[in-house]
């Protein structure tokens, strides 16, 4: 069955400092990988996604991730983080961006 | 665009009566669905859509109807509410069903719904 692990519930990082939220999945062929950001009351915004060609995707507010087949994970990274980036983040699974399945989240939070 | 609109934003329902969740999308988009959000299990799939006339169970359909009669609206019904109901629930859409290139889903804003 498919499924998507988020490690980390909440993560904390000071403003200007680098950020790393964890993503590993399961899945039996070969995965579309997704990142969506959530602000508090607000519906799902995507951050970028990953089916095919390069690993490293670029996505929009600067972030970026890294697809890496031998270790089942799809990385989400930002050099510097700012305050308006604290929010939750989800990693997802699924076909063609279709049916996906969904990690439980990581709430971010921004140190000033 | 409107983009993926819901109604009601909040709503409260009393154990055993019935509701519809509203969800439009003005994008002539093909496929649809719905996802219930509960902490700490981020968003689960009720059911969805590949087009009008055609629907199909996802994760957690449970106590859960849809119908899709035209492209743009795909309401779901909750048949007689239970405490466990109550979630967020968020519609999605996207252009294409079928094809094999990656298309985004947009999403609603979401609905409050708590069960009493």
């Amino acid at each position: 069955a498919q499924s998507v692990t988020q490690p980390d519930i909440h993560i904390t990082v000071s403003e200007g400092a680098s950020l790393e939220l964890r993503c590993n999945y399961s899945y039996g062929a070969t995965p579309y990988l997704f990142w969506y950001v959530q602000s508090p009351g607000q519906g799902l915004q995507l951050l970028l996604k990953y089916f095919s060609g390069d690993t490293l995707v670029q996505g929009i507010k600067g972030f970026e991730a890294e697809f890496k087949r031998s270790q089942s994970s799809f990385n989400l990274r930002k050099p510097s983080v700012h305050w308006s980036d604290a929010a939750e983040y989800f990693c997802a699974v699924g076909e063609y961006g279709n049916k996906l399945v969904f990690g439980a989240g990581t709430i971010l939070r921004v140190k000033s | 665009n409107a983009g993926v609109t819901q109604t009601p934003k909040f709503q409260v329902l009393k154990t055993g009566q019935s509701m519809t969740l509203q969800c439009a999308q003005d994008m002539n988009h093909e496929y649809m669905s719905w996802y219930r959000q509960d902490p700490g299990m981020g968003l689960r799939l009720i059911h969805y859509s590949v087009g009008a006339g055609i629907t199909d169970q996802g994760e957690v359909p449970n106590g859960y109807n849809v119908s899709r009669s035209t492209t743009e609206d795909f309401p779901l019904r909750l048949l007689s509410a239970a405490p466990s109901q109550t979630s967020v629930y968020f519609c999605a859409s996207s252009y294409s069903a079928r094809s094999t290139i990656s298309y985004e889903q947009y999403f609603g804003p979401g609905t409050r719904l708590t069960v009493t």
